[in-house]
């Protein structure tokens, strides 16, 4: 066990849907990232929230969003879903905002199936 | 753009053999590196991190790592592998002020298939 909380492990629903990925970091860790695992792209940075503020933005498309609550959990919200965003999302943790000696502690993941 | 490269998609060793996982980034300065491992179902576990110092560097599970500044390689080694080392290794850099890359960038990643 990592310590990173990840709900659901696995989630199957239809193309047009909206899911909701919930994490909770490592006890301490102020720091959030989301990531998304796919076959073809590998593993993609999507969003960073430190502290409830985001922090960097990467490959993340409008129809998603997230956010960090003042209890330093995270939800990452998939909205009007398509076939093309199955893939596994990951959640890490990092006691720390910005540094490249941040050790991330990923949690096991939430595999998303679009039918 | 800084990155990662991972040459090898796909190798398979015989239990009991050595191993050697091939790494080479891309970036300006020194960087932080890490390798992490994702078995079967699981999330990614860090084995190893080099900051500074020393560039040879041990990890969890009898993994090591070389860090070559003259040929931009952390490569992971292994003298004897395990069965249970089959999983897909992932390597990475870390990054002060990524933007929108993040903190870390991985490589693409090589999986580790062993032959009793």
């Amino acid at each position: 066990d990592s310590g990173v909380t990840q709900t659901p492990k696995h989630l199957i629903t239809a193309t047009g849907q909206r899911v909701t990925l919930r994490c909770s970091p490592r006890s301490g860790d102020l720091s959030v990232y989301w990531y998304q695992q796919s076959l073809d792209q590998g593993l993609q940075f999507l969003i960073q929230y430190y502290n409830g503020e985001e922090r960097a933005k990467g490959n993340i498309l409008e129809r998603f969003s997230a956010q960090q609550f003042p209890d330093l959990h995270s939800e990452l919200n998939l909205s009007s879903l398509e076939l093309g965003d199955s893939a596994l999302y990951f959640c890490a943790s990092s006691p720390r905002r910005n540094s490249g000696a941040n050790v991330l502690t990923f949690g096991a993941g939430s595999r998303l199936t679009v039918l | 753009a800084q990155s990662v490269t991972q040459p090898d998609i796909h190798i398979t060793v015989s239990e009991g053999a050595s191993l050697e996982l091939r790494c080479n980034y891309s970036y300006g300065a020194t960087p932080y590196l890490f390798w992490y491992v994702q078995s079967p179902g699981q999330g990614l576990q860090l084995l190893l991190k080099y900051f500074s110092g020393d560039t040879l560097v041990q990890g969890i599970k009898g993994f090591e790592a070389e860090f070559k500044r003259s040929q931009s390689s952390f490569n992971l080694r292994k003298p004897s592998v395990h069965w249970s080392d089959a999983a897909e290794y992932f390597c990475a850099v870390g990054l002060n002020y990524g933007g929108s890359q993040g903190n870390l960038i991985f490589g693409k990643g090589t999986k580790l298939s062993v032959k009793p």
